[in-house]
């Protein structure tokens, strides 16, 4: 699987949108970017995920660049809740490995 | 809403003595996946099972991790002899497919004294 690349940590003020960036430059065609998060001392948590088209469900938004070497997590109303390690990741194929980097610490603040 | 169980929730042993975890995934998940995760990083994969196979488990440090899925439904990870730098968080995950979205249990803290 690609190699992601994420910021280490960001802040958010609460009620904006956070906007988490990851870079995926060696994806291959069949790699779909997924997004997790994990709040302290739970287990990581599907968010989304995408191969080429903008994706948009009940947690976020995934928006793929079109050439597909990165993309943007957005929270549009970030909580308090929303405070976690977000985790990008390039995965693809029934053999494929999830393989976790150190994703980014998004703090939202009040 | 359908979870991946995982026990215990926390565990100390002394080093040296042997421990294990246990997983039950998703029904009708034939994908399952052991992470470990140190404080501060992110989780490592231990070990792919697909039904019943290992798909990798080339981070494994089988000396002494063991892992088996012998009906291809619940796991158990075995740590014999356990060391002081094995204190961690052990992850189960879940995923239908292994190219689908995976499903991660609450996870075990174990600490060797």
């Amino acid at each position: 699987d690609a190699k992601t690349t994420q910021p280490t940590s960001m802040d958010c003020a609460e009620g904006r949108a956070a906007n988490l960036p990851c870079n995926h430059s060696t994806i291959s065609g069949n790699e779909y970017v997924y997004w997790y998060r994990q709040i302290h001392s739970q287990g990581p948590q599907y968010i989304i995920h995408g191969l080429k088209n903008n994706e948009t469900n009940e947690m976020a938004s995934l928006i793929i660049t079109e050439d597909r070497k990165s993309s943007t997590l957005i929270l549009p109303h970030a909580t308090l809740r929303d405070t976690a390690v977000y985790y990008c990741i390039a995965h693809g194929g029934s053999q494929g490995n999830l393989i976790f980097g150190k994703g980014t610490k998004l703090s939202v603040k009040p | 809403e359908a979870e991946v169980a995982q026990s215990p929730r926390y565990k100390i042993t002394e080093k040296s003595q042997a421990v294990a975890f246990w997983c039950d995934p998703i029904s009708g998940h034939a994908t399952l996946y052991w992470y470990r995760q140190i404080l501060g990083q992110g989780p490592e994969l231990l070990v792919q099972f697909q039904d019943e196979s290992v798909v990798d488990d080339s981070q494994l440090p089988k000396d002494r991790f063991s892992a088996e899925r012998l009906k291809g439904v619940d796991s158990t990870l075995k740590i014999q002899p356990a060391e002081l730098g094995d204190s961690a968080m052990y992850l189960c995950a879940s995923s239908f497919l292994g190219d689908t979205e995976a499903f991660f249990g609450q996870g075990t803290r174990l600490t060797v004294v």
